[in-house]
């Protein structure tokens, strides 16, 4: 069965403070791994896509990168906008829909 | 307007009644996504158009949900004789260049 796993579900950080967030992942093959960001009370909003071992994606302080098994989003000297729950979810060969992890929700303390 | 519409943002009902819930793509956009988001759980695949082929609808919960795509456009969910367990929310997406793109949801509560 395809599974994402999300980790830490919370995490607290000062502004400035960089931490990365954790995306594992056990699917039958990759077609690929997106990461999503959501506001409460909103749809999510989409970040970035990965494809293949080794991509990395960068916009503005956020920096996503795949491996076979997991992906990170590294959050470099946050501030208190990016605080959201960030959602990863994959895309499997031969799917179209999304599996979704359950999220991190980040709080970004000024 | 450029993104992904729903209506109602908001839904309460009784249990039992019937409620239909609609989602506006963005144009142009040929594949279209239902899923539902209930409180602490991630989002769950309910149902799949592309163009004019049989949609997927491996991840409709029960035979109360159903959903159709009228013209390649508009897609309404149905859920039938609803019960307090499908209250969530239900959030549409629409697929361009290998992005989906999500509308705001339906907050749907049942009674």
């Amino acid at each position: 069965e395809d599974q994402v796993t999300q980790s830490p579900e919370a995490l607290r950080l000062q502004e400035g403070e960089s931490s990365s967030l954790n995306c594992s992942y056990t699917v039958s093959g990759l077609r690929g791994l997106f990461w999503y960001r959501q506001d409460p009370g909103k749809g999510p909003e989409f970040l970035f896509t990965l494809y293949s071992a080794g991509e990395e994606k960068e916009k503005e302080r956020l920096k996503a990168t795949l491996t076979k098994k997991e992906s990170f989003l590294h959050i470099t000297a946050p501030k208190p906008e990016d605080s959201a729950t960030y959602l990863c979810a994959v895309q499997v060969k031969g799917a179209q829909k999304l599996v979704f992890g359950q999220g991190t929700r980040l709080t970004i303390n000024p | 307007g450029a993104g992904v519409s729903q209506s109602p943002s908001n839904k309460v009902t009784e249990k039992g009644k019937d409620v239909e819930l609609r989602c506006d793509p963005i144009s142009g956009h040929t594949a279209l996504y239902w899923y539902r988001q209930s409180l602490g759980q991630g989002l769950e695949f309910l149902i799949y158009f592309q163009g004019n082929s049989a949609p997927d609808k491996s991840g409709l919960p029960s035979d109360r949900f159903s959903a159709e795509r009228t013209g390649g456009s508009v897609s309404t969910l149905t859920i039938q004789r609803t019960q307090q367990e499908d209250s969530a929310v239900y959030l549409c997406a629409s697929e361009g260049h290998n992005e989906q793109f999500f509308g705001p949801g339906t907050r749907l509560t049942v009674l």
